[in-house]
């Protein structure tokens, strides 16, 4: 199947400092990428749509201050946490679309704010 | 918007058994129904995939069947082995105009007893 590479795999930050997560599809290019949210043996709780060259389009409830997403190029999104709080704490997954259905995940991101 | 219930939550199946996992779907215009395997601490791996168009796919000792009459779709995965161990989630996406979000299911806990 299609790569996508998620960094970093794992991190942890202080609270009121900003993360940023980079999701790239190392082998097509993807003009949609998806962000999802998994709290502990919960599912997928997807955030935000990323569009590459326009505005991330937010789900309902998903601050789109506190959440930035960016999707400067074909090969990559970033999300961006700012101002983190311990109740961010939680495991990031960036999807990317190799066609109009086929959907490749990244390995996830362990973000952990003390 | 879609909404898909997954059954059961936990499976535990002695190994060379088979093990099936059921899904539903609310929504009638969804028309791909991907089965993602998640090992602990990773991103969800696409493990098969079925379009509205089919009624079952196989694909070495996985098989997705499709009923769209009843909109709901299984998982069934014929002699297990031990690293077929993982989080299991079912996922439906509707027919849309560009690549939307997938909806998922609250996952299944797979485990294999040796």
């Amino acid at each position: 199947g299609a790569v996508v590479s998620q960094h970093p795999s794992r991190v942890i930050c202080k609270s009121g400092t900003s993360v940023k997560i980079e999701c790239r599809s190392l082998d097509f290019q993807a003009t949609t990428m998806f962000w999802y949210r998994q709290f502990p043996k919960k599912s997928l709780m997807l955030m935000a749509t990323s569009n590459e060259g326009s505005k991330a389009t937010y789900e309902q409830g998903v601050e789109k201050d506190k959440f930035l997403i960016n999707h400067a190029s074909l090969t990559l999104s970033t999300l961006t946490v700012t101002s983190a709080h311990p109740e961010d704490s939680s495991f990031y997954i960036c999807s990317a679309h190799r066609d109009i259905t086929e959907a490749f995940f990244g390995q996830g991101t362990r973000l952990t704010v003390v | 918007g879609e909404n898909v219930e997954q059954h059961p939550s936990t499976l535990s199946v002695q190994e060379g058994d088979s093990a099936v996992i059921k899904c539903t779907y609310s929504d009638s215009a969804s028309n791909y129904f991907p089965w993602y395997k998640q090992e602990l601490g990773k991103g969800p791996q696409l493990i098969i995939d079925i379009r509205s168009n089919v009624g079952e796919k196989k694909d070495q000792r996985i098989a997705v069947t499709l009923n769209k009459t009843a909109k709901h779709f299984s998982l069934h995965i014929t002699e297990t082995q031990p690293e077929d161990s993982a989080v299991y989630f079912c996922a439906a996406r509707r027919r849309g105009g560009g690549a939307d979000g997938l909806t998922f299911g609250k996952g299944t806990h797979l485990i294999i007893q040796p």
